[in-house]
């Protein structure tokens, strides 16, 4: 079964740390981007970060510029969103979903993890 | 930043009307444009990616088109199991980008 589990979550204090870890399974990960895509409580999506099949190219929403950073293992078919200097507006769900593009074409994000929560308060 | 700007907010039909959901980019955008299901307390679901064309398992009621800027998801006949939020996102320029939803709700 192709599955992505997200973990890492919790509660956190303003200007904390946070490293959140998303495993995937059943397909050939090294052959997909790896995206994180948040959802603030009662609001929309948000794509956060964006790594590339080899993890030379990484990309991020001028929010999180500066204060996360994507990294992946993919002898551990792995993608990693450490979070620093988090604050309140980052409490969100957070998902990891993978995506792969071409020249021509978009495959759009087709499979997404269950999601890891990240509260950020006193 | 592409500004993608869904329209209706908020969609309320009956079961077996059709819905049109619109998607309008701030500006040109290549094909690269996928819509997203979602429904409360689950992960979204990809529904449509590279404009038109329907992911694995997505019934045929789904359709996706274009027009210039303008994105077009629609639903031939709603289905009980239709009613959720739908998203469209864009991969055509960083930083990747949603639009705000639109809720297809019953009437």
């Amino acid at each position: 079964e192709v599955q992505l589990v997200e973990s890492g979550g919790g509660l956190v204090q303003p200007g904390g740390s946070l490293r959140l870890s998303c495993t995937g399974s059943g397909f050939t990960f090294s052959g997909y981007c790896m995206n994180w895509v948040r959802q603030a409580p009662g609001k929309g999506l948000e794509w956060v970060a964006n790594i590339k099949q080899d993890g030379s190219e990484k990309y991020y929403v001028d929010s999180v510029k500066g204060r996360f950073t994507i990294s992946r293992d993919n002898a551990e078919n792995s993608v990693y969103l450490q979070m620093n200097s988090l604050r309140a507006e980052d409490t969100a769900i957070y998902y990891c979903a993978r995506d792969r593009v071409t020249q021509y074409f978009y495959y759009g994000m087709d499979v997404w993890g269950q999601g890891t929560t990240v509260t950020v308060s006193s | 930043e592409i500004v993608l700007t869904q329209s209706p907010a908020t969609l309320s039909l009956s079961p077996g009307e059709r819905a049109t959901l619109s998607c309008r980019a701030s500006q040109s955008l290549s094909s690269f444009l996928a819509w997203y299901q979602q429904k409360p307390g689950q992960s979204p679901r990809l529904l449509i990616f590279d404009t038109s064309n329907r992911a694995t398992g997505i019934p045929a009621r789904f359709s996706g088109s274009r027009s210039g800027t303008d994105f077009t998801l629609t639903i031939s006949s709603l289905e009980p199991e239709d009613f959720a939020v739908y998203y469209c996102q864009q991969r055509s320029k960083w930083p990747l980008t949603f639009g705000g939803g639109t809720q297809v709700e019953i009437k």
